[in-house]
């Protein structure tokens, strides 16, 4: 069982530069999320999905999109990527609402 | 993980003492809180957690408590062990909303063996 997987786990983009970040979860979960984390900063949120075909945009959506064709994959696309995007990004998955969260290991994202 | 290395509290304990982590929250409407750990260049692994009908709930080696009038939180290990060395941050669910979680900046448990 793998979990949620997140792939590449590293990456070096160029400003203006276009990206997706893939997650995949084989746990059958509904719920899936999008973090980002940054230096001094708890977690914050990007998109989330609460199902195929469904998604919703967080705390910080500007600058990215999401879609949600499977109930397994849920990938982020950086549309044109800025220095202000050099993070660690988690996706993360749930059985439902309010429930715990089981994150990947991260896409560690330099923008030069 | 590393990436939030920066500015962290630091909680420094011998291998087998006990070690206690805090976290304050601040939505009074926060009513499902989540104690998170993160190992250098890993996801955040769930610990345990808690909802606001109850004060103390415990778990392997592990017990959260939580004191709503005072809106804290905190994580107790027990004997301590070099892999519980990581960083542990709380989250807060707000009671309104599906995705209205609040993450902490975490705070950086170091095990002296």
């Amino acid at each position: 069982n793998a979990g949620v997987t997140q792939t590449p786990k590293f990456q070096v983009l160029k400003t203006g530069q276009s990206m997706t970040l893939q997650c995949a979860q084989d746990m059958n979960h509904e719920y899936m999320s999008w973090y980002r984390q940054d230096p001094g900063m708890g977690l914050r949120l990007i998109h989330y999905s609460v199902g195929a075909g469904i998604t919703d945009q967080g705390e910080v959506p500007n600058g990215y999109n999401v879609s949600r064709s499977t109930t397994e994959d849920f990938p982020l696309r950086l549309l044109s990527a800025a220095p202000s995007q050099t993070s660690v990004y988690f996706c993360a998955s749930q059985t439902g609402f309010r429930q715990p969260q089981h994150f990947g290991d991260g896409t560690r994202l330099s923008i030069l | 993980g590393e990436s939030v290395g920066l500015h962290l509290p630091t909680l420094s304990v011998q291998e087998g003492d006990n070690s206690i982590i805090n976290c304050a929250y601040s939505n009074s409407a926060s009513d499902y809180f989540i104690w998170y750990k993160q190992e250098s260049g890993k996801g955040p692994q769930f610990i345990i957690d808690i909802r606001s009908n109850m004060d103390k709930r415990q778990g392997q080696r592990v017990t959260v408590l939580l004191n709503k009038t005072v809106k804290h939180l905190s994580l107790q290990i027990a004997a301590t062990q070099p892999g519980d060395s990581a960083v542990y941050f709380c989250a807060e669910i707000d009671s309104g909303g599906y995705q209205k979680v609040t993450f902490g900046i975490g705070t950086k448990l170091q095990v002296i063996p």
